[in-house]
């Protein structure tokens, strides 16, 4: 069964354009969420939603950045417009509802923004 | 203070020796417990749940100290595989959220 699969691996884009991120979850699970990694900050939760529904979007940055899942098997995290702070490995998990701690992740999306 | 806090290392470590660090955190109201590895420019997976009995998987061993709110990870016998980033994760119950460790780097050397 194929994991979490999350495109593209790896973008490049100057400042003020968009980006757009896709992550398909493992069939099945109901609970997706967006994360970002950097050295400094570590990894931090931006969003999740269950069945479908955003839950919580209290750690998107600001409103240059959107979220959304039109079904059980696709989502999108887009940054409009993007800034070089903005740089960093973007992962999307995927879990079950009855095992919410055991998330699988995607292998992420490298972001630079110059 | 942050919510989960871990000594962010690196441990460098022989290889075939013993190594433990340990994670804190802030929310007495936390529930369950978590050990994530992250290899490196990999994504992060689950490496071992953490009851408060205590519990060993293999080489690894896992404790919790709810009363000083700690827990710890114990890798015997090392092996150079083992080389990651181990992140402490916590879950409060009260949501499907869980909040990670900024993680401690480990390095095996041969």
């Amino acid at each position: 069964d194929a994991g979490v699969i999350q495109s593209p691996r790896h973008e490049v884009t100057e400042m003020g354009q968009e980006v757009t991120l896709r992550c398909k979850p493992i069939s099945g699970h109901d609970y997706l969420f967006w994360y970002r990694q950097t050295m400094m900050r570590g990894l931090e939760l931006l969003i999740y939603f269950n069945n479908n529904v955003p839950i919580d979007d209290s750690g998107m940055p600001e409103d240059r950045f959107s979220a959304k899942m039109p079904n059980a098997s696709f989502s999108t995290l887009k940054i409009q417009p993007s800034e070089p702070r903005d740089s960093a490995v973007y992962f999307c998990a995927s879990s079950l509802r009855l095992r919410s701690y055991e998330q699988y992740f995607g292998p992420g999306t490298r972001l630079t923004v110059t | 203070r942050k919510e989960v806090e871990q000594d962010p290392g690196p441990f460098n470590v022989p290889e075939g020796a013993t190594v433990a660090f340990n994670c804190t955190y802030s929310n007495s109201a936390s529930q369950s417990f978590f050990w994530y590895r992250q290899d490196c420019r990999k994504e992060p997976k689950l490496l071992m749940s953490v009851y408060s009995s205590g519990n060993e998987d293999g080489r690894f061993t896992a404790q919790l100290n709810r009363a000083s709110q700690y827990i710890s990870l114990l890798i015997r016998d090392s092996k150079l595989s083992d080389s990651a980033t181990y992140l402490c994760v916590v879950n409060q119950k009260s949501n499907y959220q869980l909040i990670w460790g900024a993680g401690t780097k480990l390095i095996i050397k041969p």
